[in-house]
Formats: structure tokens, sequence, C-alpha cells
């Protein structure tokens, strides 16, 4: 079946400019999260959708980022107002249900470059 | 979590086991060990976890110690494609979904 997906693949914005990511999670997957990877780093965890439960946002860094979840399945992650430090690779994973740690499922990320 | 210490490195050569080590010394009763692989330029995946028996799947063996604070991922046959970051990670499986990953261990399998 299909994996994960993200659009774009890549993108490249000028600073001070609004991006929008678009994640696809696997069909059926309740659980769906955003991460990030900056050049060389680890992985940085931002945001987390449960079924219909509040998000966990513990993890976006600043008031420009925010992310919804549309009827379930596909989930957008926009950054506002895009500074040079969001530079980074945007992965988003999903997985069949909460506390299935071994099946979260990554998607192929989408390379963001802020100039 | 506990933290976990891996080799910066290690070569292996196609064909043959890779035996990557992870040392997690303040792993905690209910902390599952995970392992974790990034091909350049792809997401993450999924490899492997265990709690204190050894497991298997189709992709690699996880030898975990008695005294639980070190573990072993092998790749029986490694490939070229198995060429990647290998991540080894501890996690309460039951309340902690957010992954983080350290530096890993940057696995080069040569032909």
């Amino acid at each position: 079946g299909a994996g994960v997906s993200q659009s774009p693949s890549n993108k490249v914005t000028e600073k001070g400019k609004d991006v929008e990511l678009r994640c696809d999670p696997i069909s059926g997957h309740t659980a769906l999260y955003w991460y990030r990877q900056s050049l060389g780093q680890g992985l940085e965890f931002l945001i987390y959708f449960q079924g219909n439960s509040a998000p966990d946002k513990s993890g976006l860094p600043s008031d420009r980022f925010s992310a919804e979840r549309t009827g379930g399945s596909v989930s957008t992650l926009t950054i506002q107002r895009t500074q040079q430090e969001d530079s980074a690779v945007y992965l988003c994973a999903s997985s069949l249900e909460q506390g299935r740690m071994d099946e979260q499922y990554f998607g192929p990320g989408t390379r963001l470059t802020v100039t | 979590d506990a933290k976990t210490t891996q080799p910066p490195s290690m070569d292996c050569a196609e064909g043959r086991a890779a035996n990557l080590p992870c040392n997690h010394s303040t792993i905690s009763g209910n902390e599952y060990v995970y392992w974790y692989r990034q091909i350049h330029s792809q997401g993450p995946q999924y490899i492997i976890h265990g709690l204190k028996n050894n497991e298997t799947n189709e992709m690699a063996s996880l030898i975990i110690t008695e005294d639980r604070k070190s573990s072993t991922l092998i790749l029986p046959h490694a490939t070229l494609r198995d060429t990647a970051v290998y991540y080894c990670i501890v996690r309460d499986r039951s309340n902690d979904y957010k992954l983080s990953f350290g530096a890993g261990t940057t696995v080069t399998v040569r032909a």
C-alpha cells in the first residue's frame, strides 16, 4: 500500500514569506506527527495529532508555526514569516494508534530552504 | 528517557554481518530499546525493538544483555543498501510518542 507522502519535496522561499507543507498519512492511521531535522542535527518533535483529541503542540518552536489536520487525515504545517533558521527537512510520520511506537512510518520529507 | 551511546561510525563488508553496539546503562524497567535507521535523503525507518528478550525480524536481530544496559543490532548479511545512519533509542512505549535521535552510528557497507 501507499506510504506516507509529503509535498512539496523541496521548497525554496524568501525570508518573510509564508509556506505550507502537506502530509498525507497512511490510510487508517489515526496518529500523525511532524518533526524537523536540521542539517547534521537530530530529530526535533514539533506536533502530534491523535484522532479527535487536542493536538500536542509542545514542540512548535514559535507562534509562527501552526498545523492542522482535516478530517482526521491530511495535515498541513504552516510557517508564517519564514526565517533562515527555519531551513530544515520537515518530516511527517503516521502510526496506527498512539502507543504503537514500532509503527511510526515516515514520509520522505520536505526540504525547506529560506533565502 | 535514558540516554544511549553509540560509536560514531563503522564500516562493514558487503555480505558480512554488521554488529552495531549501543550502551544504555541508565535504562529503566519499563523502557524499550528501539532501532531506527535513516538512509541519505530519506525519512527514518523503523527496524526493530525489544524489552529484554532477543528479537528477530526480516530486517535484523536485536540482542539485549541480561542486565539490559547494552544491546547489539545485527544486520546478518549487509548490502550496499544498508548504508545509513543507525539510531538506538530507549523509551517508555506506553506514554512517550516523541521520537528523538542522537548522533547515531554511520554505517558504510563496502563492496
